[in-house]
């Protein structure tokens, strides 16, 4: 299948600071991405969507201005969540959209662990 | 919008036994149905997925089924493996353009040894 890939893995942060994670899409390009964030035993919950060139669209309740995401080019996406506290941390998943001729398919990173003291 | 119920929400299975997890959907107009498997710590993986053109596909041990009428869609894996323990998604969308994804609560499956 498809390969996305997100760095890092795990942070650890202290309050107040800004983290930035990385998708990428490594053998295929993505014009839309997505950005979900799970919480324990719980399912995904999406965040936002992202399309190349355009800014993201962010779901009810997702304050843009603490996530911000930047979807510079066809295979690379970023969240970066500003000012990070406590409540923010959680395991971050991003997705990619593989377009293929009315058939796409998803496919998901490998998550990023944020915890923030 | 989409409403997908996925049940159970946990299931234990003898290794080497079956398992079959279901899943239905409010939107008749919805037309891709993929299957997600979690381990701990990791990001969702496809495992398996389905169009609403067929009403079955097989993966040597995975398969899928759907029924449009009844408006649901079932994952079955066959001689199941410790390595098949995990949490499964289904999930549903209509074609995609602006659409997303709507996923299930998820299935926490256990093979037991």
């Amino acid at each position: 299948g498809a390969v996305v890939s997100q760095h890092p893995s795990r942070v650890i942060c202290k309050s107040g600071t800004s983290v930035k994670i990385e998708c990428r899409s490594l053998d295929f390009q993505a014009t839309t991405m997505f950005w979900y964030r799970q919480f324990p035993k719980q399912s995904l919950m999406l965040m936002a969507t992202s399309n190349e060139g355009s800014k993201a669209t962010y779901e009810q309740g997702v304050e843009k201005d603490k996530f911000l995401i930047n979807h510079a080019s066809l295979t690379l996406s970023t969240l970066t969540v500003t000012s990070a506290h406590p409540e923010d941390s959680s395991f971050y998943i991003c997705s990619a959209r593989r377009a293929s001729g009315g058939q796409d398919t998803q496919y998901f990173g490998p998550g990023t662990r944020l915890t923030v003291l | 919008g989409e409403n997908v119920e996925q049940h159970p929400s946990t299931l234990s299975v003898q290794e080497g036994d079956s398992a079959v997890i279901k899943c239905t959907y409010s939107d008749s107009a919805s037309n891709y149905f993929p299957w997600y498997k979690q381990e701990l710590g990791k990001g969702p993986q496809l495992i398996i997925d389905i169009r609403s053109n067929v009403g079955e596909k097989k993966d040597q041990r995975i398969a899928v089924t759907l029924n449009k009428t009844a408006k649901h869609f079932s994952l079955h894996i066959t001689e199941t493996q410790p390595e098949d323990s995990a949490v499964y998604f289904c999930a549903a969308i209509l074609n995609f353009g602006n659409e997303k994804l709507t996923f299930g609560t998820g299935t926490r499956l256990t093979i037991i040894p």
